[in-house]
């Protein structure tokens, strides 16, 4: 299905930096999900957003579903090791069952 | 909860066999579940959509005769892709969800290789 514009597409952060990354749509979302996946495995949720302007954590990552519903952004405080893999995010437009996909982010953390 | 398991986490096959994929989801059941491909540094690209009871909804593109899809109970569909190619040759993955409010679950992905 249609893509999400995601980005930056990669980033490279030196360990205990914030990340931030975005997508944005031309068109309204009314969930927005973001996911990471790391190599050879499925996504794993991170966060789901429901509403406008809702804003949530999840330990270190904080989310936020934008006020047009046309964008959302993921942040991550304080980057560790473990933090590097591919970030996604996704969302449902209108009444659409499927979920729609942003190109991914590829995060990689240096020591 | 809301733990989507998916196998074999890897299958390698000679060119023109058929291959059968499993998802089920563990702890809930599901009326739909979605089943994906993804290649290498890219993103997900849902394949089709597969119905409890019903025949799957496929995507543009996506042959209803080579990549088969039966959701026969509420907590497992199968993906068959037949008569397998190397160009079939991905990481394949399931997904669910509890309900339409509920976000989705993914489960850890089959990677197909065809010889």
């Amino acid at each position: 299905g249609q893509q999400l514009n995601q980005s930056p597409q990669s980033m490279f952060i030196q360990e205990g930096e914030d990340v931030s990354m975005n997508c944005t749509s031309s068109s309204i979302f009314n969930t927005w999900l973001w996911y990471k996946q790391d190599p050879g495995e499925g996504p794993v949720l991170l966060i789901a957003l429901y509403k406008a302007g809702e804003l949530t954590s999840n330990g270190r990552l904080t989310a936020q579903f934008g006020i047009t519903r046309k964008d959302s952004f993921l942040n991550i405080s304080a980057s560790i090791p473990s933090d590097v893999g591919i970030y996604f995010c996704a969302g449902h437009r209108g009444s659409a069952r499927q979920l729609t996909f942003g190109s991914g982010t590829q995060l990689t953390v240096l020591p | 909860g809301a733990v989507v398991s998916q196998h074999p986490s890897w299958v390698i096959c000679k060119s023109g066999t058929s291959v059968k994929i499993e998802c089920r989801s563990l702890d809930f059941q599901a009326t739909t579940m979605f089943w994906y491909r993804q290649f290498p540094k890219q993103s997900l690209m849902l394949m089709a959509t597969s119905n409890e009871g019903s025949k799957a909804t496929y995507e543009q593109g996506v042959e209803k005769d080579k990549f088969l899809i039966n959701h026969a109970s509420l907590t497992l569909s199968t993906l068959t892709v037949t008569s397998a190619h190397p160009e079939d040759s991905s990481f394949y993955i399931c997904s669910a969800r509890m309900d339409y409010n509920s976000p989705l679950h993914f489960g850890n992905g089959t990677r197909l290789t065809v010889t």
